[in-house]
């Protein structure tokens, strides 16, 4: 069981748009900021959105990242099959004092 | 470029250890904390630990705190992860990432702990 909630799979369209929730309490999304990765088949992680709603240098528009109260949503827009992955978000626990992951959540594009 | 490349991995028996590495490039080693994360077979990501710059402060995931022991070697540019009293369920892939954002990830190292 993950401290961070999110929705085992999203599914759409190329071209379209898909969010991914992710949820959590006051002692981590709630107090800090939220990371979202994408790991593709068979490869490590990358870094997609970090401080809840930054991209690193290279990752596409596309991909956009907000933060409300204990809850935090990924954006891909303009889906591509290239998009099809699985995604986590990640926060500090400051009750846990640790690194906390959401389960993932595996995104088809159909 | 920024690289960082795990080695070490392998097979083990419960109750065995094994210890991890971590060689690091291409940024100031010494100025980031470090982590490792892990991800069972199949399984999502969990985090492991964490390590300050000067090794100071060290945070563990509570299913390891006692057993794995995580340092570095700022003038050796490396991170290690050394893993006592494996269980089954420590298989997993072990990564090396540059924290605070976890924005550079190795390959990962495989650890099988089976008899």
């Amino acid at each position: 069981q993950s401290v961070l909630t999110q929705p085992p799979s999203v599914s759409a369209a190329p071209g379209q748009k898909v969010t991914i929730s992710c949820s959590g309490s006051s002692s981590n999304i709630g107090n800090n900021y939220v990371s979202w990765y994408q790991q593709l088949p068979g490869t490590a992680p990358k870094l997609l959105i970090y401080d809840s709603n930054k991209r690193p240098s290279g990752i596409p528009d596309r991909f956009s990242g907000s933060k409300s109260g204990t809850s935090a949503t990924l954006g891909i827009t303009g889906l591509q099959t290239g998009d099809e992955a699985d995604y986590y978000c990640g926060t500090w626990d400051s009750s846990l004092s640790a690194v906390v992951f959401g389960g993932g959540t595996k995104l088809t594009v159909l | 470029e920024v690289q960082v490349v795990e080695s070490g991995g392998g097979l083990v028996q419960p109750g065995g250890s094994l210890r991890l590495s971590c060689a690091a490039s291409g940024f100031t080693f010494s100025s980031y904390w470090m982590s490792w994360v892990r991800q069972a077979p199949g399984r999502g990501l969990e985090w492991v630990a964490n390590i300050k710059q000067d090794g100071s402060e060290k945070y563990y995931v509570d299913s390891v705190k006692g057993r794995f022991t995580i340092s570095r070697d700022n003038a050796k540019n490396s991170l290690y992860l050394q893993m006592n009293s494996l269980r089954a369920e420590d298989t997993a892939v072990y990564y090396c990432a540059r924290a605070q954002y976890l924005d550079y990830w190795g390959q990962g190292t495989l650890v099988t702990v089976s008899s």
